[in-house]
């Protein structure tokens, strides 16, 4: 079982709608969350940085943070067809390496 | 542009060959990580740097990956006797240790192909 688990998707929304992305982990040790967006063969874009428990807001997302449930999520209101790009969630316990999921590919559709 | 910077964005090599990465890091940033991505996956953790100091190397894929940071700006990731399961994206990222925790800003990366 790996570390860190995220739905791969892809997910396909109505342009306005409210997307949803979730990453549950294991390691009780995590403390930094971070959330990317990367286009294809692009690098990743960092979003949305969370440290420890707790919501943080920017414009259209929000991150939450669950630690007792080992979940974090973001949302994304008013999606844009901008937005269709595949989202990577990352945490890590230290100030280091970060452990990444696999990614969510999201399609916003007009 | 003072974002991460890599080179080449492209890299075509044949089986066998040696092939070598540049990453230039934000200028004042003192922490530079290199990763992998390969197709469908998250990011892997390669190496880092703080400073010209390596602090994590056993987590590189295998005694042909090597990397340097000869004085603590840009840094080269080597992979000498390239393979075919060597092809994919290699992502540099650079931070700001003791500023804002571990946010890590990434590269636009090297697409590695090896024929």
């Amino acid at each position: 079982q790996k570390e860190v688990e995220q739905d791969p998707g892809p997910l396909s929304v109505p342009e306005g709608a409210i997307v949803s992305l979730n990453c549950t982990y294991s390691n009780s040790a995590f403390q930094y969350f971070m959330w990317y967006r990367q286009y294809s063969r692009k690098g990743p874009e960092l979003l949305m940085y969370t440290y420890s428990s707790g919501n943080k807001e920017d414009g259209r997302f929000t991150a939450q943070v669950d630690k007792s449930s080992k979940y974090i999520s973001l949302f994304i209101r008013d999606s844009q067809p901008s937005d269709s790009a595949t989202y990577l969630c990352a945490m890590s316990a230290l100030i280091g390496e970060l452990t990444f999921g696999t990614g969510t590919q999201l399609k916003v559709e007009l | 542009d003072t974002g991460v910077s890599q080179d080449p964005r492209h890299k075509i090599t044949k089986r066998g060959q040696n092939v070598t990465f540049r990453c230039d890091p934000i200028s004042e940033h003192n922490r530079l990580y290199w990763y992998r991505q390969t197709l469908g996956q998250g990011p892997e953790f390669l190496t880092y740097f703080q400073n010209e100091a390596q602090l994590e190397k056993s987590r590189l894929l295998s005694d042909r990956f090597s990397a340097e940071r000869p004085k603590g700006s840009f840094s080269t990731l080597e992979i000498q006797r390239t393979e075919q399961g060597d092809s994919a994206m290699y992502l540099c990222a650079s931070s700001l240790v003791g500023l804002a925790g571990n946010e890590q800003f990434f590269g636009p990366g090297t697409r590695l192909t090896v024929l």
